[in-house]
């Protein structure tokens, strides 16, 4: 089964509203997971680093204040997509590294749709 | 910056194998990531190369040469259910999960 799990795997929502979408780490806990973003038929960018604790750590050319990151314990991230636009209709993906097994698992990614 | 290349597109036919290329130049080097993913999902892991060598599981073997800055992942006995895309990825850091991602090989299964 997952290890990292994604919710909501499916989102629509109106322009100018705000989505929560949350990664959780089930069988181990992560000090850092990290958001992606994915446009059809293109590879992942790396969004954002979030800091369990702090403040997260933003790509270049990442708006820190429209993808609002929050990192509130060892197993849950929320990436909140503030004031959506129809351009920020994307595959979100969040990602997460077992120190144990020494892997890096994916969330099973959310659809974000703004109309 | 982080550089990885992996060409775009391949095809093979069900029974084949094929062979995907991945070079990179990035800031540091961590190891190598496969993950598969099918259209609209999630990456799946498939492999991770920290090492010179081969590394086979199953129907799926990746190597690495750290000197040439080289992988390749090999599938063999391809499946229809392979057609995918294959995602090489690089973790510059030991102490960091971040992946810098290649643009992603389609690989295309046919009858």
């Amino acid at each position: 089964g997952a290890v990292v799990s994604q919710h909501p795997s499916w989102v629509i929502c109106k322009s100018g509203t705000s989505v929560k979408i949350e990664c959780r780490s089930l069988d181990f806990q992560a000090t850092t997971m990290f958001w992606y973003r994915q446009f059809p038929k293109q590879s992942l960018m790396l969004m954002a680093t979030s800091n369990e604790g702090s403040k997260a750590t933003y790509e270049q050319g990442v708006e820190k204040d429209k993808f609002l990151i929050n990192h509130a314990s060892l197993t849950l991230s929320t990436l909140t997509v503030t004031s959506a636009h129809p351009e920020d209709s994307s595959f979100y993906i969040c990602s997460a590294g077992d120190r144990s097994q020494n892997t890096i698992y994916f969330g099973e990614g959310s659809w974000l749709t703004v109309v | 910056g982080q550089n990885i290349d992996q060409p775009t597109e391949m095809t093979a036919t069900e029974g084949a194998i094929v062979q995907i290329n991945c070079t990179y130049q990035t800031s540091g080097f961590n190891g190598l990531f496969w993950y598969q993913q099918h259209a609209g999902e999630a990456p799946t892991f498939l492999s991770y190369n920290v090492l010179d060598g081969l590394e086979e599981k199953g129907r799926f073997s990746s190597f690495l040469s750290r000197s040439k800055g080289y992988s390749y992942l090999l599938l063999k006995e391809l499946q229809m259910k392979d057609s995918a895309s294959y995602l090489c990825a690089v973790r510059d850091r030991p102490d960091d999960y971040k992946l810098s991602f290649g643009a992603g090989t389609t690989v295309t299964v046919r009858a």
